[in-house]
């Protein structure tokens, strides 16, 4: 059974960092490209990073570029979200993904429980 | 960057009705489409891909049909359990914009 479980959210303030941890198990982690996407409270789903099966191709968001990155340790089964220079609009619930292919970054299939991120003074 | 449009924003139907949701891409996707359904307090989850193929598990009153920029979500006999907000996403390059969702409620 495939298994994503998200750690690391909690309450920062504004500018300050975080990093999200998503472990993975249950399928070959080293042959699927990963996804981060996030929810603010009461809102719909935004699409926020990518990474290749071998992290040699990565993707964020406009609204994260430059302040979130997207890494992976495929020796340990983790995807990373580095996040940094955090706003107040960056609240909400992220999930980390697993594609629903072997051989190209497509969609997310199967999804994690999530981990809140709260930016406030 | 191609914008995906849903409509409506929300609909109320009873049991038994057929539901339809429409997805709009502002340019040409091919059958690059997914649709995710996410139920009150609940993650979501894949029902459909390439527009049209049915997720597995996924229960068969539910179809998806449309390629190049219009595609739709059918639920022929709504269900209780289908109350929900329905996602399109499109996946042929990034950025894999989301709908900004329908929310499905009983009547």
């Amino acid at each position: 059974e495939v298994q994503l479980v998200e750690s690391g959210g909690g309450l920062v303030q504004p500018g300050g960092s975080l990093r999200l941890s998503c472990a993975a198990s249950g399928f070959t982690f080293s042959t699927y490209a990963m996804h981060w996407v996030r929810q603010a409270p009461g809102k719909g789903l935004e699409y926020v990073a990518a990474i290749n099966n071998n992290a040699g191709s990565t993707y964020h968001a406009d609204s994260v570029r430059g302040r979130f990155a997207i890494s992976r340790d495929n020796s340990k089964n983790l995807l990373f979200l580095q996040m940094g220079s955090l706003r107040a609009e960056d609240t909400a619930v992220y999930y980390c993904g697993r594609d629903l292919s072997h051989t190209t970054v497509t969609t997310v299939e199967c999804w994690g429980q999530g981990t809140l991120v709260t930016v406030s003074a | 960057d191609i914008q995906m449009t849903q409509s409506p924003s929300s609909l109320s139907a009873s049991i038994g009705d057929r539901v339809s949701i429409t997805c709009r891409a502002s340019q040409a996707i091919s059958r690059y489409l997914a649709w995710f359904q996410q139920k009150p307090g609940q993650v979501p989850k894949l029902l459909i891909y390439g527009a049209s193929i049915l997720q597995s598990g996924v229960p068969s009153r539910f179809s998806g049909s449309g390629s190049g920029t219009d595609f739709t979500l059918t639920i022929t006999s709504l269900q209780p359990e289908d109350v929900a907000t329905y996602y399109c996403q499109k996946y042929d390059t990034v950025p894999r914009t989301f709908g900004q969702g329908t929310r499905v409620e009983l009547k």
